[in-house]
């Protein structure tokens, strides 16, 4: 199976920061690799998919990038309403597998 | 509406079995896999295994954490997938999303781009 590292686990910030979320795969992954974000008590929601496409909807302060096995997220000018966990998946091979999550706090 | 909504969670005895549904509507779901992932309380998401389209031949994939005991099916003629437990255990307690993915090359790379709100499951005697 593919393992999938994040960094870092959480992170305290304040609006209108710049957040960046690191994640590392096993193997490479190509641009098999996608990002959600997720509020307590609510489903993931699909932010960013081959590694740096927008999903419709999403605001652009979000971005991606990355190949191979070296992912990141950025938040930039982070809203009130960015404070959520954050995870990585790949979708490279079965099982898909996702990373532990980064939780994105209030400082 | 684009949309995903899981029922049947509830409270079963470890060893006791339970189906859940998940039911689609608003997109092509007979082209779509249907992946379930689960949650415990306060834990990250794990992936739990996907059935495919009947284009390639409804292949079920599984976690090795519920091989065996987990079965995956879908009924395309009522847009509805479902998730058999059997022989469950306390660490099956969570809750439990199915979401789509592609089942062929689209350039969205497999993402899950549909969730469910989620049902929870609670393995306890």
């Amino acid at each position: 199976d593919i393992q999938m590292t994040q960094s870092p686990s959480s992170l305290s910030a304040s609006v209108g920061d710049t957040v960046t979320i690191t994640c590392r795969a096993s193997q490479n992954i190509r641009s098999y690799l996608h990002w959600y974000q997720q509020k307590p008590g609510k489903a993931p929601k699909l932010l960013i998919y081959a590694a740096s496409s927008l999903q419709s909807g999403v605001p652009s302060r979000f971005s991606g990038s990355g190949s191979e096995t070296d992912f990141t997220l950025t938040i930039g000018s982070l809203q009130p309403e960015d404070f959520a966990t954050y995870y990585c998946q790949q979708s490279y091979s079965t099982p898909q597998t996702f990373g532990q999550g980064t939780k994105v706090e209030i400082k | 509406e684009v949309q995903l909504v899981e029922s049947g969670g509830n409270l079963v005895q470890p060893g006791g079995s339970l189906k859940l549904s998940c039911a689609a509507s608003g997109f092509t779901f007979s082209g779509s896999a249907i992946h379930w992932v689960r949650q415990a309380s306060g834990r990250g998401l794990e992936w739990v295994g996907r059935v495919r389209s009947r284009a390639n031949s409804y292949a079920t994939a599984y976690a090795a954490s519920v091989t065996g005991r987990f079965t995956i099916s879908r009924d395309d003629s009522n847009s509805t997938a479902y998730l058999q437990m059997t022989s469950v255990k306390t660490e099956d307690t969570a809750v439990y999303y199915c979401t789509r993915g592609d089942d062929f090359w689209t350039g969205y790379y497999f993402a899950f781009d549909i969730w469910g709100q989620g049902t929870m499951v609670t393995v306890s005697s």
